[in-house]
């Protein structure tokens, strides 16, 4: 499969701990995306990256939401304190340039 | 990147046409009306995109009006599997031109697709 991956696809945590999820763009897709999903509203934008450069941030992204990109290709999406409103599916979506985005099947967070 | 209004849901036969209307009078002349889908627990699905002229691809058709300031979606013979929500988005073309590349998604339309 050449597609985006994303790891774990589901994960329960208890509130305070710390989560981290995984994204493995399409192979040469220089630019990667993060959006969160609530149940029953579309994807809001979280941040993207440039290779291994973040060059946007939503203010949906607190402190304890950090992102990074070491090495231009896979990425990482971690959660500090986790919260129960953080419960959501969190989408990585990855482009060649500014070309079409696409999508991951997304890591689905459940906070108990 | 101009808004667009999607009825919340709607419902079509198996094997009829589905038409889902997309309004976004606020266009500018350079933004390009982008479908995505997203089924049940996936990720969002590219559909087609087009400027003014009608678009068909393997998937949908997509009707511009004159104006541009509504487009329809056609799929022409809905299956069960077309049952997802839709999303209509509008903005400027993924043309490598700088921009950020984002997509801005409202809440869509909810398809469903009956037997």
């Amino acid at each position: 499969d050449t597609g985006v991956s994303q790891d774990p696809r589901h994960k329960i945590t208890k509130r305070g701990q710390n989560v981290t999820f995984r994204c493995d763009p399409i192979s040469e897709h220089n630019r990667l995306y993060w959006y969160r999903q609530t149940l029953g509203q579309g994807p809001e934008f979280l941040t993207y990256f440039q290779n291994e450069a973040q060059l946007e941030k939503s203010r949906l992204l607190s402190d304890r939401f950090s992102a990074e990109r070491p090495k231009g290709s896979f990425s990482t999406l971690e959660i500090q304190r986790t919260e129960q409103g953080d419960s959501a599916m969190y989408l990585c979506a990855s482009s060649p340039g500014t070309g079409l985005p696409f999508f991951g099947q997304g890591t689905r967070l459940t906070v108990v | 990147d101009a808004k667009t209004t999607q009825p919340t849901s709607m419902d079509c036969a198996e094997g009829r046409a589905a038409n889902l209307p997309c309004n976004h009078s606020t266009i500018s002349g350079n933004e390009y009306v982008y479908w995505y889908r997203q089924i049940h627990s996936q990720g969002p699905q590219y559909i087609i995109h087009g400027l003014k002229n009608n678009e068909t691809n393997e998937m949908a058709s997509l009707i511009i009006t004159e104006d541009r300031k509504s487009s329809t979606l056609i799929l022409p013979h809905a299956t069960l599997r077309d049952t997802a929500v839709y999303y209509c988005i509008v903005r400027r073309p993924f043309d490598g031109s700088g921009n950020t590349g984002k997509l801005i998604f409202g809440q869509g339309t909810t398809l469903q697709v009956k037997p």
